[in-house]
């Protein structure tokens, strides 16, 4: 039990669908972050949020479109996505005071495969 | 752009050896944080380094952070099988705080 919550586990879309991962977080952080792990690569960091509002957008493309509502949950929506975005998408979340950062607690990712 | 480089990449052994791994970069960092990651899991946290010097110690699992705050080693004594995973070294650098970077990971395998 790591304290943040991802679903789907695994998701299988097409090309033209529109669908959402979801995250959620019960250990009270307030910065949350969506990271794509795709394999042979770093994991590369999407988005940040911190108190609900977005502090990062890495040149990511509009076909990943992030939501953050409140501090507990996060959303990443996906639409018209290509086969090269099929990747393991990890959520986590932290303590951000400041200028520090604490040590980030990730969930277990949800496994994308776009056909 | 700051990046993190680990070596090696891959790294197969019996159960009982020793061994290191290394997380290298050309940026100094604030703090530098080892993850381990098992098939299908996120990444779990072992340990964050903050001062250049510094050495903590996990059970078997010894981790330095570099004088410079540049570089980082995890060195694992008498592994066994149960240490099998991907461990990445992540960074906080001293601009854009809320930034942590990853490093490509190494993947261990301990063999019985």
């Amino acid at each position: 039990e790591t304290g943040v919550t991802q679903t789907p586990r695994h998701l299988v879309m097409g090309m033209t669908n529109k669908k959402s991962l979801k995250c959620e977080q019960h250990l009270g952080h307030n910065a949350m972050y969506w990271y794509k792990q795709s394999a042979k690569k770093p994991l590369e960091l999407m988005f940040v949020y911190s108190l609900e509002e977005r502090v990062e957008n890495n040149s990511v493309p509009s076909r990943f479109s992030p939501e953050c509502p409140n501090s507990s949950h996060l959303f990443l929506h996906l639409h018209t996505l290509q086969p090269e975005d099929s990747a393991l998408y990890l959520c986590a979340s932290s303590h951000a005071r400041g200028l520090t950062l604490a040590e980030a607690f990730f969930g277990q990712g949800t496994r994308l495969t776009v056909v | 752009t700051q990046l993190l480089e680990q070596s090696p990449q891959f790294l197969s052994i019996q159960e009982g050896e020793n061994l290191t791994v290394y997380c290298n970069s050309s940026s100094v960092f604030s703090s530098l944080q080892w993850y381990r990651q098992e098939p299908g899991e996120g990444p779990v946290l072992l340990v964050t380094v903050v001062t250049g010097g510094e050495v903590k110690k996990l059970k078997r699992l010894t981790f330095q952070f570099g004088d410079a705050r540049k570089d980082s080693s995890l060195h694992i004594t008498a592994a066994q099988t149960g240490d099998t995973g991907l461990y990445l070294c992540a960074g906080v650098g001293i601009q854009g705080a809320q930034k942590l970077v990853f490093g490509q990971g190494t993947r261990l395998t301990i063999n019985p």
